[in-house]
């Protein structure tokens, strides 16, 4: 069972352009997004992240949006840069009885072509 | 961010050794600390998480006499893939968390376990 849902593989942006990369997820209990970088070969890199309390959390060229009733999160990157080609996974946090845990969405593939 | 370490960042194996994996927070205290794995092309999957002083709560359908988790210290956490096989190849990434209320986790740069 898929709790955390990126149904877009992957994406194509033009440099300068905005990337939108989206998620969806089923379970109501999470109460905390976040937004992870990896490069091949390498640990995820920690983004940005969002409270469920909150719709909109901005870092510099990074934008997190939650729209709760839609159980939707998407995060906007602009302008884009070749740099951030990427795979791009976005995570829900929640209690269970076994204490804290991220549940993962598959990954979107970014390519930002110049 | 926090920093995270991963040792070694690749290991090839003969079928039937064990290998060892050591994952470390370089700059803060990390109670908890988390393993995964990935497949290629696929979500990073859970397979356990640590408490400092504590023995690790496995995900269900991780063998936890195949994968054993010592967390000995606030900064260091070891993953031993015992009586390692070729399906076991992955790639293995630990992450660490700080107490309290952060939930925020910080990875490692991951180890790529090949066995032949």
């Amino acid at each position: 069972d898929q709790q955390v849902k990126q149904n877009s593989p992957s994406l194509s942006v033009q440099e300068g352009r905005i990337s939108i990369l989206n998620c969806d997820y089923t379970n109501s209990m999470f109460d905390y997004f976040l937004w992870y970088k990896k490069y091949p070969a390498e640990g995820p890199t920690f983004l940005i992240s969002i409270s469920s309390i909150k719709d909109k959390n901005e870092d510099g060229r990074f934008t997190v949006f939650l729209n709760k009733s839609a159980k939707h999160l998407s995060l906007h990157i602009v302008p884009s840069q070749p740099g951030d080609s990427a795979v791009y996974f976005c995570a829900a946090h929640h209690f269970t009885g076994g204490g804290n845990k991220l549940t993962f969405g598959t990954g979107t593939q970014l390519k930002v072509e110049l | 961010g926090a920093v995270v370490s991963q040792h070694p960042s690749w290991v090839i194996c003969k079928s039937g050794t064990s290998v060892k994996i050591e994952c470390r927070s370089l700059d803060f205290q990390a109670t908890t600390m988390f393993w995964y794995r990935q497949f290629p092309k696929q979500s990073l999957m859970l397979m356990a998480t640590s408490n400092e002083g504590s023995k690790a709560t496995y995900e269900q359908g991780v063998e936890k006499d195949k994968f054993l988790i010592n967390h000995a210290s606030l900064t260091l956490s070891t993953l031993t893939v015992t009586s390692a096989h070729p399906e076991d190849s992955s790639f293995y990434i630990c992450s660490a968390r700080t107490s309290g209320k952060m939930v925020t986790q910080y990875f490692g740069p991951g180890t790529r376990l090949l066995v032949l």
